[in-house]
């Protein structure tokens, strides 16, 4: 199994200004996964982040929008740029889903204004 | 491409009544499946799964059969409690091995 942190759990952040989520495993993973789960939806893939490497972006999801660092085996963060209100979602971390189950962070609330 | 799907909520039920929350999927081959809970407030946490065909997944009380000739992964509970309120999310590992969520289904157990 594996535990994940993230932080904030929530916010509220004025739109044009960018906030950053950080994700924290208690083992080492290769690939940490980033996910948004918007008001009454499901969960959507953002991106793959793998360590030493640029981030994979899904369909719809850009870099200069979502930048993903990946530092180390361990962490990870996701920062939402330029914000606007249809960016108030809840953003989930999640690790291994390349052979196990997964697992999931508490996510961060993120309210734009 | 590979998709999942539920039933809508919410499911309102009283205490000790009978759950059943369906979910189907299409996918190239034959996928793992899972089933997600989440509770307010949390992330999501794994409830049960199954990873082939007429596998078993059951936690808590909980069961889903994994049912290719129908590709469906229906969850049941013979007795729900109002600790079960919560978000449920079916979900398969696609080919790419990323995960394919369904909208959810939020269940309200009442006393």
């Amino acid at each position: 199994s594996a535990v994940i942190s993230q932080k904030p759990s929530r916010d509220i952040c004025q739109r044009g200004t960018s906030l950053t989520i950080q994700c924290q495993v208690d083992s080492q993973v290769t690939m940490m996964f980033w996910y948004r789960q918007q008001p009454g939806q499901s969960l959507t893939l953002i991106a793959t982040a793998n360590q030493g490497s640029e981030a994979t972006y899904e369909s719809g999801f850009v870099i200069d929008k979502f930048p993903i660092s990946r530092p180390n085996l361990t962490f990870s963060t996701l920062t939402v740029s330029n914000m606007s209100p249809e960016d108030s979602s809840i953003y989930l971390c999640s690790v291994g889903q390349g052979a196990g189950e997964a697992f999931f962070g508490q996510g961060t609330r993120l309210t734009v204004v | 491409g590979d998709s999942v799907t539920q039933m809508e909520g919410p499911v309102t039920l009283s205490e000790e009544a009978f759950l059943t929350i369906n979910c189907t999927y299409t996918a190239t081959g034959y996928p793992s499946l899972f089933w997600y809970v989440q509770y307010p407030g949390e992330g999501l946490q794994l409830l049960l799964k199954a990873t082939k065909a007429d596998d078993k997944g059951s936690n808590k009380g909980f069961e889903a059969t994994y049912r290719k000739e129908t590709t469906s992964f229906h969850l049941e509970k013979g007795s729900v409690q109002v600790s079960d309120s919560a978000v449920y999310f079916c979900a398969l590992r696609s080919a790419t091995n990323k995960l394919i969520f369904g909208t959810g289904t939020l269940l309200a157990v009442q006393p």
